[in-house]
């Protein structure tokens, strides 16, 4: 079945960096933009990055833009999200999500992954 | 950006109710709304997209519609398992948009 598996959470301080993996499987990887979206602790979702099936296009929210990198390797069925310069409030549980077809909707999501940025 | 204004923030209901939610875009979408529900801990789940299309394996109790800048999600017989939080999120432009979520309770 279609899983995505986040992983690479924690506890960093602020200034650091940190970088989120997940692992697809189930269905063709390559074929589909993805997403990270993240939740602060009793908040609502925050869209963060989206990255075409291919790699050519990628677009970010102002929050994180030019501090954090959503990237993929197709052949390993992995996207990531390289963060930098990691704030307070950049603590969140990020999720990845796959892109559905033709509707930009998301139409499946990892279990979550948690990063606090704390001193 | 896409501002999405979610109401009510809150509501109270009982089992076999009907519930309406409310979302309203900044800026027309035309259809490009999808509406997900979240339970506590747990990853959101996709109910409906381009405003009115059912996921599939989602109950047929769900229903959504609207076109522009004001959508609604219904609920047309709620069951115990439906008490949750509901956000609907543009899919027009990016930066991808939320609404603030509405949060589902028992009476």
């Amino acid at each position: 079945q279609v899983q995505l598996v986040e992983s690479g959470g924690g506890m960093v301080q602020p200034g650091r960096s940190l970088r989120l993996s997940c692992a697809a499987s189930g269905f063709t990887f390559s074929s589909y933009h993805m997403h990270w979206v993240r939740q602060a602790p009793g908040k609502g979702l925050e869209w963060v990055a989206v990255l075409w099936y291919d790699g050519s296009t990628k677009y970010y929210a102002d929050s994180v833009k030019g501090r954090f990198t959503i990237s993929r390797d197709n052949s390993k069925n992995t996207l990531y999200l390289q963060m930098n310069s990691l704030r307070a409030e950049d603590t969140a549980v990020y999720f990845c999500a796959r892109d559905g077809d033709g509707y930009n909707q998301f139409d499946c999501w990892g279990q979550g992954t948690l990063v606090i940025v704390s001193s | 950006d896409i501002q999405m204004t979610q109401s009510p923030s809150s509501v109270s209901a009982s089992v076999g109710d009907r519930v309406t939610i409310t979302c309203r875009a900044s800026q027309g979408l035309s259809t490009w709304l999808a509406w997900y529900q979240q339970k506590p801990g747990k990853a959101p789940n996709l109910l409906i997209y381009a405003a009115s299309t059912l996921q599939s394996g989602v109950p047929s109790r769900f229903s959504g519609s609207g076109s522009g800048t004001v959508f609604t999600l219904t609920i047309s017989s709620l069951q115990p398992e439906d008490f949750a939080t509901y956000y609907c999120q543009q899919a027009n432009i990016f930066p991808y948009t939320f609404g603030q979520g509405t949060k589902l309770e028992i009476k």
